[in-house]
């Protein structure tokens, strides 16, 4: 069974920064990684997809790599900046039963301090 | 309407209560998600539906739970004897392709509390 681990569970930094969020699953049999942002009592925005052939997508300061063969993903955002803060998920999509849905981590609640 | 419609938005149901929750996908988009996210958790899958067939329902928890998408538009996901462990909020989404490339588009919504 895939299980997808977000570390950390929290971050809090100053405006500004460049900060890494990292994404770890266990089956590498992955069809595609997403990249969703959350915010507060709101649904879910896509905010990158890598196809499983590919090793990183770009869109505008946010950078999403994978290394399918070590089950990593990360997530890095240039310059933060107040507005950013947010929950991010990553979810992967199997290649084999069960391709249609995505399968979530738990999430990196992220707080940029102006 | 320009995205995905959830409503209610909020329901406070008594135990044991039935429920309905209803989504309106983008108009013309072929697969429909349901998701359920407890608090602090990332969304669990529970069921897709391509058109009006319901291809996969393996993450419905119980039998309690049912969901349909008659017309392959408008889904509804009813809980039937509500329990204090449904309390979760439900997000409705949708997709205008069946391959797995395509953009997801998630709905706000239904906040569900079982008390």
């Amino acid at each position: 069974k895939q299980e997808v681990t977000q570390i950390p569970a929290a971050l809090s930094v100053p405006e500004g920064e460049n900060l890494v969020l990292n994404c770890s699953f266990t089956d590498s049999a992955i069809y595609n990684l997403q990249w969703f942002r959350q915010d507060p009592g709101k649904g879910l925005t896509s905010l990158l997809l890598i196809q499983s052939s590919q090793r990183e997508q770009t869109s505008g300061r946010l950078n999403a790599s994978l290394d399918k063969s070590s089950g990593r993903s990360t997530l890095y955002i240039a310059a933060s900046q107040p507005g950013d803060s947010a929950t991010y998920l990553c979810a992967v999509s199997g290649s084999l039963q069960g391709a249609q849905k995505l399968v979530f981590g738990q999430g990196t609640r992220l707080t940029i301090n102006p | 309407g320009a995205g995905v419609s959830q409503s209610p938005r909020y329901k406070v149901a008594k135990r044991g209560q039935d429920v309905a929750l209803r989504c309106d996908p983008i108009s013309g988009h072929v697969s429909l998600f349901w998701y359920q996210q407890a608090l602090g958790q990332g969304p669990e899958f529970l069921t897709y539906f391509q058109n009006e067939a319901q291809l996969d329902k393996s993450g419905l928890p119980s039998d309690r739970f049912f969901a349909e998408r008659p017309e392959g538009s408008v889904s509804t996901l009813k809980i039937q004897r509500t329990q204090q462990e449904d309390s979760a909020v439900y997000l409705c989404a949708s997709s205008d392709g069946t391959g797995r490339g395509n953009t997801i588009y998630f709905g706000e919504g239904s906040w569900l509390t079982v008390v």
